[in-house]
């Protein structure tokens, strides 16, 4: 069975620029999760699609935002990059409920020069 | 919200001996506290998790350990080999927003031979 899928996995952008970042969840997997890790900082919440609604949003800036699609996958936009956005983001998914925990995807890592 | 402390931040052990991480929580409404094991340039990987109706739970060589009186919870490693070396981070989220969890800041743990 697949993991959670992550692209791209690499992604190098200049300031001002914006990215967007995919993700698909595991099969039968209807909650996204999307969080960001800083280099050699721990994992900060970013975003939650719980069954394809928006479900809670961390503290960052309005300029990162986020879609979902029916098929549960989910995009994270970022807009007018700055170069603290430089970070792995990493999406996970679970069951509904969050039943089993929060499985993670590879990540996307994110250089803002 | 919820603040999550994780210590040590390094922890070397010898191969064979025991790794004890302990986090504390802010927020006494948590309920759900997983474990998450990263290897360098990998995913989080989920390895235990307990909540709150739980004292104690085991996996093999991993326990956790929870204590709702005093708001920590532990990670115990028995026989620790080579490739439990990594960093480990311990999680906190409650039952109306599990899926947002509140991260520690991560052990790095060095199993040397």
């Amino acid at each position: 069975e697949a993991g959670v899928t992550q692209s791209p996995t690499h992604l190098i952008k200049t300031r001002g620029q914006q990215a967007t970042l995919r993700c698909s969840p595991i099969s039968g997997h209807t909650s996204v999760y999307w969080y960001q890790q800083a280099l050699g900082l721990g994992l900060q919440f970013l975003l939650w699609y719980d069954e394809g609604e928006e479900r809670n949003r961390g503290n960052f800036p309005p300029r990162c935002s986020g879609r979902r699609f029916p098929n549960y996958s989910s995009e994270l936009n970022v807009n007018a990059l700055e170069l603290e956005d430089s970070a792995l983001y990493l999406c996970a998914s679970s069951q509904p409920g969050g039943t089993g925990g929060l499985f993670f995807g590879e990540g996307s890592r994110l250089t803002v020069l | 919200g919820e603040n999550v402390e994780q210590h040590p931040s390094t922890l070397s052990v010898q191969e064979g001996d025991s790794a004890v991480i302990k986090c504390t929580y802010s927020d006494s409404a948590s309920n759900y506290f997983p474990w998450y094991k990263q290897e360098l340039g990998k995913r989080p990987q989920l390895i235990i998790d307990i909540r709150s109706n739980v004292g104690e739970k085991k996996d093999q060589r991993i326990a956790v350990t929870l204590n709702k009186t005093a708001k920590h919870f532990s990670l115990h490693i028995t026989e620790t080999q080579p490739e439990d070396s990594a960093v480990y981070f311990c999680a906190a989220s409650k039952t109306d927003s599990w899926g947002k969890l509140q991260f520690g800041a991560g052990t790095q743990v060095v199993v040397t031979p």
